[in-house]
């Protein structure tokens, strides 16, 4: 079992809507929980963090993790064309020297 | 400020022969990771590095060599390809034991 499971999608949705990204993890020792947004052919970027359990917001974004379900999720509201992308979760369980533990990314779809 | 590139970007092999990527950092960060993304495997670790000089093997390792013989470069070398290296390869940068990782723009390998 991947330590980090995502629903692949394709998840399409009308411009304005609110957009939920999911994904679990099963190794208790992960503190880190990032989300990562890749558009085509370009390399991942660093979109939000939050480090335990807890929410955290950056304008239209909004990152939670549960900690006591393994489960962690993006919100977008008021979704824009541009956010069209693939949006990765990402783990660690800290320290940062053994690289990060990637969902397998769910591709976002904004219809205008 | 260049951030991470890699050189090259797009690369076709016949199996049996061997490459270097190249990867470059200007952030003069410590660590740095090779990933591969494949389609329904997400981005899965190779090899990374904590420093000049060292280098250690992440989820992926076989048929993958790397050296870190410069802070700011980090190669990839596949001495004999196959045809299940085709792939989208990444490098990755980061400071130590900092979740935060800077990706380069990917190169595209593929071997026939």
């Amino acid at each position: 079992q991947k330590e980090v499971e995502q629903d692949p999608g394709p998840l399409s949705v009308p411009e304005g809507a609110i957009v939920s990204l999911n994904c679990t993890y099963s190794n208790s020792a992960f503190q880190y929980f990032m989300w990562y947004r890749q558009y085509s052919r370009k390399g991942p970027e660093l979109l939000m963090y939050t480090y335990s359990s807890g929410n955290k917001e950056d304008g239209r974004f909004t990152a939670q993790v549960d900690k006591s379900s393994k489960y962690i999720s993006l919100f977008i509201r008021d979704s824009q064309p541009s956010d069209s992308a693939t949006y990765l979760c990402a783990t660690n369980s800290g320290g940062g020297a053994d690289g990060l533990t990637f969902g397998k990314g769910t591709h976002l779809i904004i219809q205008p | 400020n260049a951030g991470v590139t890699q050189t090259p970007k797009f690369r076709v092999l016949k199996t049996g022969q061997s490459m270097t990527l190249l990867c470059a950092q200007d952030m003069n960060h410590e660590y740095m990771y090779w990933y591969r993304q494949d389609p329904g495997m997400g981005l899965r670790l190779i090899h990374y590095s904590v420093g000049e000089g060292t280098t250690a093997k992440g989820e992926v390792p076989d048929g993958y060599n790397v050296s870190r013989l410069k802070k700011q470069n980090f190669l990839l070398g596949l001495e004999s390809a196959a045809p299940s290296q085709t792939s989208v390869y990444f490098c990755a940068s980061s400071y130590p034991l900092m979740w935060e990782q800077y990706f380069g723009p990917g190169t595209r390998l593929t071997v026939t």
